[in-house]
């Protein structure tokens, strides 16, 4: 099943906060961030195992509630590099070598 | 380090036609992965393997075989295209981190 994410799309000034959140219905062992600029491929951002480990690179930071089956991304005082569609892809409870679940997207717009 | 890379980058197929997308890498995974992403729908998991001679299906394998013979090389191969195959299509390396390749872009008439 797709990991739900939510907005879909969101539109910021530079500097403003956001945050992109993904569900899922099924039990997880880990959240994958990618981020994807128009017209190129997606980019590793970061993996929260269980546990609800929280990691975070410079303004970017990510939570993983395993109990209730749901990621955050957290981008703090936005900056136009940002903009591009987020995508979460989970993986399944078994923690095997199945592929990743990846949501619709949210497409994030970051104005100056 | 070239990382992923696929070729071709942009082709066109009359449909029932057959063709082979390439995907190779150089960073020594074990598992490698294609997607397909269409407008609104995400990354779909098309085919994975967790190693040379290991292959499995993912979320949408139907029209979809393929073989993975070295570490490096990945083909993913349209056995008959369809126009409902027109798509983007990305070969990923890496399982807890992918690194994807630039995409072919695929269209189907």
């Amino acid at each position: 099943q797709q990991p739900v994410q939510s907005p879909q799309a969101v539109i910021l000034r530079e500097g403003e906060d956001a945050v992109i959140n993904c569900s899922s219905s099924k039990a997880l062992y880990s959240v994958h961030w990618y981020r994807q600029k128009h017209g190129e491929a997606p980019v590793f951002l970061m993996i929260l195992l269980k546990g609800g480990e929280q990691k975070g690179h410079d303004k970017i930071s990510a939570s993983f509630n395993e109990k209730k089956q749901q990621s955050s991304l957290y981008l703090t005082a936005s900056q136009l590099s940002y903009s591009g569609t987020y995508f979460c892809g989970t993986e399944g409870s078994g923690g095997g070598a199945d592929g990743l679940t990846f949501g619709k997207g949210t497409h994030l717009i970051i104005q100056p | 380090n070239a990382g992923v890379t696929q070729t071709p980058k942009f082709q066109v197929l009359k449909t029932g036609q057959s063709m082979t997308l390439q995907c190779a890498q150089d960073m020594n995974h074990e598992y490698m992965s294609w997607y397909r992403q269409d407008p609104g729908m995400g990354l779909r998991l098309i085919h994975y393997s967790v190693g040379a001679g290991i292959t499995d299906q993912g979320e949408v394998p139907n029209g979809y075989n393929v073989s993975r013979s070295t570490t490096e090389d990945f083909p993913l191969r349209l056995l008959s295209a369809a126009p409902s195959q027109t798509s983007v299509y990305f070969c990923a390396s890496g399982r807890r981190e992918q690194y994807f390749g630039p995409g072919t872009r695929l269209t189907v008439t």
